[in-house]
């Protein structure tokens, strides 16, 4: 079964500071790899999927991953944060048994102070 | 373009009873899926319909059901309530009912239905 691990339950950074926040990836195949924001409540937004193209992947508002596979991590980086950044981030693998199913992690809280 | 909608938004109900809650796609989206977010948790899943037929099936009892209509909307039935399915309740729909290598099947997300069991 795949899984994804989120490594921090909660992360804190200042405003204009360098985002980071982890994730590593459990998978007997080449996973399908998301990460997704979740507001508070408001339902979840795709910021970002690998899907075995390049492994640098680009997503929306400046957020951006990179997938290492010698190290089994998907990492969600930004290089200056911004207020409206503070949200819920889920890493996401999806299932390869075929459909839609997506896997989550338990979630890194984000945190921006001024 | 209107997004992924779901109804009710909020309700509240008492141990033992029943609830309803339905979500319509994206217009062209044939593939529904269901997840259930406890507080504090990330999102599982209990159903994906694509073209009317059940697709996948996650780790829920019985009580859960749900169904898929001609119009691609789709319900989600929850019977006997327990305490513990107060959850916000989210639906997700794809155009296609599984991800490849040409198409990742991404899935668009409404803003769910948040369930309290008194």
């Amino acid at each position: 079964a795949q899984s994804v691990t989120q490594l921090d339950s909660h992360v804190s950074v200042s405003e204009g500071t360098p985002v980071l926040l982890r994730c590593n990836y459990s998978s007997s195949y080449s996973p399908s790899l998301f990460w997704y924001v979740q507001h508070p409540n408001k339902g979840l937004q795709l910021l970002l999927k690998y899907t075995s193209a390049a492994t640098l992947v680009k997503g929306i508002n400046g957020f951006e991953a990179e997938f290492k596979k010698s190290e089994t991590s998907f990492h969600l980086t930004k290089p200056s944060a911004h207020m409206s950044d503070a949200a819920e981030y889920f890493c996401v693998v999806r299932d390869t048994g075929g459909g839609n199913k997506l896997t989550f992690g338990t979630g890194t809280q984000l945190k921006v102070e001024l | 373009d209107a997004g992924v909608t779901q109804s009710p938004t909020h309700l509240i109900k008492t141990r033992g009873q029943q609830v309803t809650l339905r979500c319509s796609p994206i217009s062209g989206h044939k593939s529904v899926s269901w997840y259930q977010q406890v507080l504090g948790q990330g999102p599982q899943f209990i159903f994906q319909y694509y073209e009317k037929e059940e697709r996948g099936r996650g780790n829920f009892p019985d009580r859960f059901s749900a169904r898929q209509f001609p119009n691609y909307s789709s319900e989600l039935n929850v019977n006997a309530l327990l305490l513990g399915d107060s959850a916000l309740y989210l639906c997700a729909s794809s155009l296609v009912g599984s991800g490849s290598a040409t198409n990742t099947g991404e899935l668009f997300f409404g803003e769910g239905s948040r369930l309290t069991v008194l």
